[in-house]
């Protein structure tokens, strides 16, 4: 168990629709990573947030955004959505700023039909 | 300069032998260079870890060589076994950001 909490687990819904993606971070850890795994796929960076803040910005459509709230959680908006979102969404964390330690989540998966 | 280049994107290594992941990099501001493994339906995790200034790691069956002047880093599973068959990510951090590898996907054959 990476310490990091992510719902839903799956999301199942149509295309045009907009879901919200959770995620927790461990306890203390102050930065936030969003990144997007389609089928067979490598890790696509998506954005980071650093206590509260935009950090780094990824290969994120315009469609999605993304927000980390004063408790540190966060969350990711992904609206207007097509065939192609269909992914798994991870969350990860990290105590610093920039770290190459990051503690994963278990993802969401999001089917869009 | 950004990128960190990994191969093979596939690898099948029988039962009790070597599995070995190569990657490279064009960044010298990278400054710790991690390997994760994600099994199926799951998120990756931190597998091992090294810094530029050793030029190898152990951690039981898995050890990774890393090649300063060649900007080159992998992964060496030593008596491989069906449950090490995951996708293994390399990745390299530096002060800015860090950057993943495209993964590669080891199968071990019984």
């Amino acid at each position: 168990d990476s310490g990091v909490t992510q719902t839903p687990k799956h999301l199942i819904t149509a295309t045009g629709q907009r879901v919200t993606l959770r995620c927790s971070p461990r306890s203390g850890d102050l930065s936030v990573y969003w990144y997007q795994q389609s089928l067979d796929q490598g890790l696509q960076f998506l954005i980071q947030y650093y206590n509260g803040e935009e950090r780094a910005k990824g290969n994120i459509l315009e469609r999605f955004s993304a927000q980390q709230f004063p408790d540190l959680h966060s969350e990711l908006n992904l609206s207007s959505l097509e065939l192609g979102d269909s992914a798994l969404y991870f969350c990860a964390s990290s105590r610093l700023a920039v770290d190459g330690e990051l503690f994963f989540g278990e993802g969401s998966r999001l089917t869009v039909l | 300069q950004q990128q960190v280049k990994q191969s093979p994107q596939s690898l099948i290594v029988q039962k009790g032998g070597i599995s070995i992941i190569n990657c490279a990099y064009e960044n010298t501001a990278f400054d710790y260079f991690p390997w994760y493994q994600q099994f199926p339906g799951k998120g990756p995790a931190l597998l091992i870890a090294i810094r530029p200034d050793v030029s190898e790691k152990k951690e039981g069956r898995f050890t990774i060589s890393f090649n300063k002047s060649a900007k080159q880093f992998s992964l060496h599973i030593m008596d491989s076994q069906p449950g090490d068959s995951a996708t293994y990510f390399c990745a390299a951090s530096s002060a800015s950001k860090i950057i993943f590898g495209s993964g590669t996907r080891l199968s071990i054959r019984p």
